[in-house]
């Protein structure tokens, strides 16, 4: 398996745009989750999936961030309209059923700019 | 927040000498987890602690956890200058997602 993928791995865009992250978590993995990592703020946990159903939103920002999984190959995470502090570098990780060996395995990131 | 904080922030040494950084949490936990990360990259898997476990060892990491404190530390023995990177633990909450501390830096000198 070639691992958590993301797409794309940067992207620079205008304040007021809708910016959309992507990701395909490991085959077989059914938890998947999205994190934020600011210097100022560490890692956050915005929102996770388990089933491709959404468990656990309550770290999203704001109603302008959205997360979808329509399938358990593929998510999506969607800031519109974007803000310059949406800056961030963007994490999707994705971790087995075995609640025993919760072990998460994640992507390489999307580095987001907002000018 | 449920994030745990990890001490020191920053950490430098001399390549060959141990470091040590420690992590403090809030809440109960079934298991700990720590990561590294390398600049400009994903974070990596290094080693789970479950909850019953006091002590663990993989390689050249020493994980101890002291459920009664709230609190593990991540010893590595005989730094090489390729372990540089930040540090992060992670604990569970109620589900299966992950929160994770603030970091050590760890800076191994050749």
């Amino acid at each position: 398996d070639a691992g958590v993928i993301q797409s794309p791995r940067h992207e620079v865009t205008e304040m007021g745009q809708e910016v959309t992250l992507r990701c395909k978590p490991i085959s077989g993995h059914d938890y998947l989750f999205w994190y934020r990592q600011t210097m100022m703020r560490g890692l956050e946990l915005l929102i996770y999936f388990n089933n491709n159903v959404p468990i656990d939103d309550s770290g999203m920002p704001e109603d302008r961030f959205s997360a979808k999984m329509p399938n358990a190959s593929f998510s999506t995470l969607k800031i519109q309209p974007s803000e310059p502090r949406d800056s961030a570098v963007y994490f999707c990780a994705s971790s087995p059923p075995d609640r025993e060996n919760t072990e998460a395995f994640f992507g390489q990131g999307t580095r987001l700019t907002v000018v | 927040s449920q994030q745990g904080e990890e001490d020191p922030q920053a950490l430098s040494i001399q390549e060959g000498e141990n470091a040590t950084m420690n992590c403090s949490y809030k809440t109960s936990i079934n298991n700990l987890q720590w990561y590294r990360q390398n600049s400009g990259r994903g974070l990596v898997h290094l080693i789970l602690i479950r909850s019953n476990e006091r002590e663990k060892h993989s390689g050249r990491l020493r994980v101890t956890l002291d459920t009664s404190k709230k609190s593990s530390s991540l010893l590595i023995t005989a730094s090489r200058a390729a372990d540089t990177a930040s540090y992060f633990c992670a604990t569970g909450g109620t589900g299966n997602q992950f929160y994770f501390g603030t970091g050590t830096s760890l800076t191994v000198i050749p």
